[in-house]
């Protein structure tokens, strides 16, 4: 699986847009991206999944490129409560969905300010 | 929204001693799961369960940790002969592949410290 790059730590201010970026240089045809949240002392929770292009829920959006070696995850407006670890992850559509490994790296450390 | 139930938040035991913690996983979900976090590390996977049986471990996961589904709710991770370094924050999750999209849902964890 393609390895990623987040910036360890970034810091915005109340009511912001947050940009997220994470690098996967080596995405393989098959590889979705998937990015997680964290809170100290929980478990991960599922924010947003996909393959290209961009997706959007309730919570935040997803931009993924033409070229896929990258996506951007975005927060709208966000609040202290934003404050967390978010992880980008890659995983193998091609594995037999739930029966595959997610493989957490050390994320993005966001701290928003009043 | 379904949640995953892991018991108990908090435990603490002697190194030898045996710990089982429990999970309740969403009920409609097919694929359950055990991650560890320990303390200002990554989440580290552990084991998949499938349909009564292990579909993957990890290297982490050797003859001291066992996985079990005693009744159609429960999802155990027996850990016989605890060590110092098994201290961390053990996730259960659940999955469900008709909805790919949606993710992995986990539990809070349960903090097992070991003295």
């Amino acid at each position: 699986l393609a390895k990623t790059t987040q910036p360890i730590s970034m810091d915005s201010y109340e009511g912001q847009e947050v940009n997220i970026t994470c690098s996967h240089n080596n995405i393989a045809t098959n590889d979705y991206i998937t990015w997680y949240q964290q809170f100290p002392s929980q478990g991960p929770r599922f924010i947003i999944q996909g393959y290209k292009t961009k997706v959007t829920n309730e919570v935040a959006s997803l931009f993924i490129p033409a070229d896929r070696k990258s996506s951007t995850l975005s927060l709208p407006r966000v609040s202290l409560s934003d404050t967390a670890v978010y992880y980008c992850l890659v995983g193998d559509m091609l594995s037999n969905f739930g029966n595959e490994k997610l493989t957490f790296g050390t994320g993005t450390r966001l701290t928003i300010i009043p | 929204e379904p949640e995953v139930t892991q018991t108990p938040s908090h435990q603490v035991t002697q190194m030898g001693q045996e710990v089982i913690l429990r999970c309740v996983p969403i009920s409609n979900h097919l694929y359950f799961y055990w991650y560890r976090q320990i303390l200002g590390q990554k989440v580290e996977f552990l084991v998949s369960f499938y349909n009564n049986e292990i579909s993957e471990k990890s290297e982490i996961f050797d003859d001291q940790f066992s996985v079990e589904r005693p009744d159609g709710s429960n999802f155990t991770l027996k850990i016989r002969s605890t060590k110092l370094e098994d201290s961390a924050m053990y996730f259960c999750a659940s999955s469900d592949p008709a909805h790919w999209g949606y993710g992995y849902t986990f539990g809070s964890g349960t903090r097992l410290t070991v003295v």
